[in-house]
């Protein structure tokens, strides 16, 4: 969507490595910023998401920072497995749209074995 | 509790019919919303619909419309079907605004 732009649209790592996916948005009353999964052929699915009063938050080997001054947040998973291959879309709400959610365009994320 | 659930799963129209597309909610969620899903362009925010009424609708021109009912199904009408309809499009439903969307698996339109 043109108020999330999300960065890289591919991203190929070797297992074991880190990935880390950027979105920025434009919309600063913006105040809920979900991850979605979506594997092959499959319905897109959450999961994590943070608000605008936390910095960060982690759950296992996936972790998203939220930079409110700077408008940006960033998905990071650590120790990547072929598993983890799919595409990813950040999304924020967006006050435009009455706080619906407004998502970025994807990355496919690769993970070589 | 069931999942979201879209119907029908694919769908081959030409141009210029015009089509219905289907998503039952999970039961208890009285917001649905319905995107449609391209290569390249992500998640295209199409509208929501709260309690029969439609709250937000998104940057999509006047033959996509919607409706839903009392029991929170939700149905997706697009007329004067182009080409450029071939989509995949997905429904969600939610419990409450700004809250965890769930997504059914989808309808697959391919406009011919």
């Amino acid at each position: 969507g043109e108020n999330v732009e999300q960065h890289p649209s591919t991203l190929s790592v070797q297992e074991g490595d880190s990935a880390v996916i950027k979105c920025t948005y434009s919309d600063s009353a913006s105040n809920y910023f979900p991850w979605y999964k979506q594997e092959l052929g499959k319905r897109p699915q959450l999961i994590i998401d943070i608000r605008s009063n936390v910095g960060e938050k982690k759950d296992q080997r996936i972790a998203v920072t939220l930079n409110k001054t700077a408008k940006h947040f960033s998905l990071h998973i650590t120790e990547t497995q072929p598993e983890d291959s799919a595409v990813y879309f950040c999304a924020a709400s967006i006050m435009e749209y009455g706080n619906k959610l407004v998502f970025g365009a994807g990355t496919i994320l690769r993970v070589k074995s | 509790k069931a999942g979201v659930t879209q119907t029908p799963r694919y769908l081959i129209k030409t141009r210029g019919q015009q089509v219905t597309l289907s998503c039952s909610p999970i039961s208890g969620h009285r917001s649905v919303s319905w995107y449609q899903q391209t290569p390249g362009q992500g998640l295209q925010f199409l509208f929501e619909y709260f309690s029969e009424t439609q709250r937000n609708k998104g940057n999509f021109p006047g033959r996509f419309s919607g409706r839903q009912f009392s029991n929170s199904r939700s149905e997706m009408n697009v007329s004067t079907l182009e080409l450029g309809d071939s989509a995949l499009y997905l429904c969600a439903s939610s419990l409450y605004d700004n809250e965890k969307l769930f997504f059914g698996s989808g309808t697959q339109l391919s406009v011919l």
